[in-house]
């Protein structure tokens, strides 16, 4: 069974930078079938994804937040992490990071297509920005 | 980026009845949307891909249907475990954009 452990401080201060790690046990990131994504809810609100990592260490992020964010892969511990820079309040959420199942394939009589789901989830950290 | 919205916002309905959620996309995206459960307090969870696909093990009274702009989520039987926040997500075009969420509660 796969499972994905979100880790880092709870507490930033303003201006300062997020750093959260995800653990996943019970599958591997080296794993071509799946990307590695971050998603964040705000209190209260929505669902965003932030981005997501392949295990070659190519990434896409969401343009929102692209000037500020950085995901990067440790195929060797197994881990993937987000850096997210000068935060403000509005970063206050619950962090999660999930795995993407993606695939490509071509249904008969139509034209080529890629799925992508988020299969499996962390449980989710919150990480508070205050001084 | 394409703009996700879902309706109602909130319901309530009483234990074994039917209920629908509906989800439109701003533009074509033909069925490249999953749907997600949210218990308060936990990770979402998927429940549909591809528009209408029953993820293993969940059970069968969950269904999706729709293709283009317009998606409907529907429980044909409600029952009590079901109360969480459902999301709808499309995947046609990054971003990926999730709808604001549809509560549902027990009358």
């Amino acid at each position: 069974q796969v499972q994905l452990q979100e880790s880092g401080p709870g507490l930033v201060k303003p201006s300062e930078t997020l750093s959260l790690t995800c653990t996943v046990s019970g599958g591997s990131v080296s794993s071509g079938s799946y990307y590695w994504s971050w998603i964040r809810q705000p209190p209260g609100k929505g669902l965003e994804w932030i981005g997501y990592i392949y295990y070659s260490g190519s990434t896409t992020y969401n343009p929102s937040l692209k000037s500020r964010v950085t995901i990067s892969v440790d195929t060797s511990k197994n881990q993937f992490s987000l850096k997210l820079s000068s935060v403000t309040a509005a970063d206050t959420a619950v962090y999660y990071c999930a795995r993407v199942y993606w695939s490509a394939y071509t249904p008969r009589g139509s034209r080529p297509r890629t799925s992508y789901y988020f299969d499996y989830w962390g449980q989710g950290t919150l990480v508070t920005v205050s001084s | 980026d394409i703009q996700m919205t879902q309706s109602p916002s909130s319901l309530s309905a009483s234990v074994g009845d039917r209920v629908t959620i509906t989800c439109q996309a701003s533009q074509d995206i033909s069925n490249y949307l999953n749907w997600y459960q949210q218990k308060p307090g936990k990770a979402p969870k998927l429940l549909i891909y591809d528009g209408s696909n029953l993820e293993t093990g969940v059970p069968s009274r969950f269904s999706g249907s729709g293709s283009g702009t317009d998606f409907t989520f529907t429980i044909s039987s409600l029952q009590p475990e079901d109360i969480a926040t459902y999301y709808c997500q499309q995947y046609d075009n990054l971003p990926f954009t999730f709808g604001p969420g549809t509560r549902v509660d027990i009358k």
